[in-house]
């Protein structure tokens, strides 16, 4: 069974211009979570998407980032346009439950986003 | 006052003792508790997950969980040079449903 695919696995732009990150979730899972981790910082929760449904989207940075999951299959993550401060590595991850005993999140191997 | 905290290290035990993580978290209405491994360049994986207070054992794995203390811990026995990686406590706010994750703590055996 496939696991969490990303790409681009690492992207390189210049401040002012437009990425979009694909996550293609494992098959089956209706939850699915984008994360960022900036160099030394924690993991950052960005938002939750259950199915294509916005769960929880408070993490997201500001009105630059815009996330959608349309038909509840793979998500797209577009920064646009993107700062400096966006530089990071972006982590998809997709799980199966939900609710309090939240179960596994299956991670991706991340985008790296570098922006110049 | 960070959600999840853990010691950044590096911390460093030699092959075959005990490794000791830890971590605090602040929401006191935490549900669930987890602990993911991530070697470098690499995505991370879970290794534990506990929800009730006490212990729970996987092979060379404890958690502990003291939800009085709001302190969670991992126990790595009889470590080895690849448990080498940075181990990362995540704590489930309940409700909704979101997983917030420490900065993580990088371990090293030394063989």
């Amino acid at each position: 069974e496939a696991g969490v695919t990303q790409f681009p696995s690492h992207s390189v732009i210049e401040k002012g211009q437009t990425v979009t990150l694909r996550c293609d979730p494992i098959s089956g899972h209706d939850n699915l979570y984008w994360y960022r981790r900036v160099m030394g910082k924690e993991i950052k929760f960005l938002l939750h998407f259950v199915k294509e449904s916005k769960q929880d989207e408070s993490g997201m940075p500001n009105n630059r980032f815009l996330a959608e999951r349309t038909g509840g299959t793979y998500s797209t993550l577009k920064v646009q346009p993107a700062e400096l401060e966006d530089s990071g590595v972006y982590f998809c991850a997709s799980s199966q439950y939900s609710g309090p005993n939240t179960g596994e999140l299956f991670f991706g191997e991340g985008s790296r986003l570098t922006v110049l | 006052q960070k959600e999840v905290e853990q010691n950044s290290g590096p911390l460093s035990v030699p092959e075959g003792a005990i490794a000791s993580l830890n971590c605090t978290y602040s929401d006191r209405g935490s549900q669930s508790f987890f602990w993911y491994r991530q070697y470098s360049g690499k995505s991370p994986e879970l290794i534990m997950f506990i929800y009730s207070n006490g212990d729970k054992e996987d092979g060379r794995f404890t958690a502990q969980l003291n939800k009085a203390s709001q302190y969670v811990s991992l126990l790595i026995r009889d470590s080895q040079p690849s448990d080498s990686a940075t181990y990362l406590c995540a704590v489930n706010l309940g409700g909704g449903f979101k997983t917030i994750f420490g900065a993580g703590t990088r371990l090293f055996v030394k063989a």
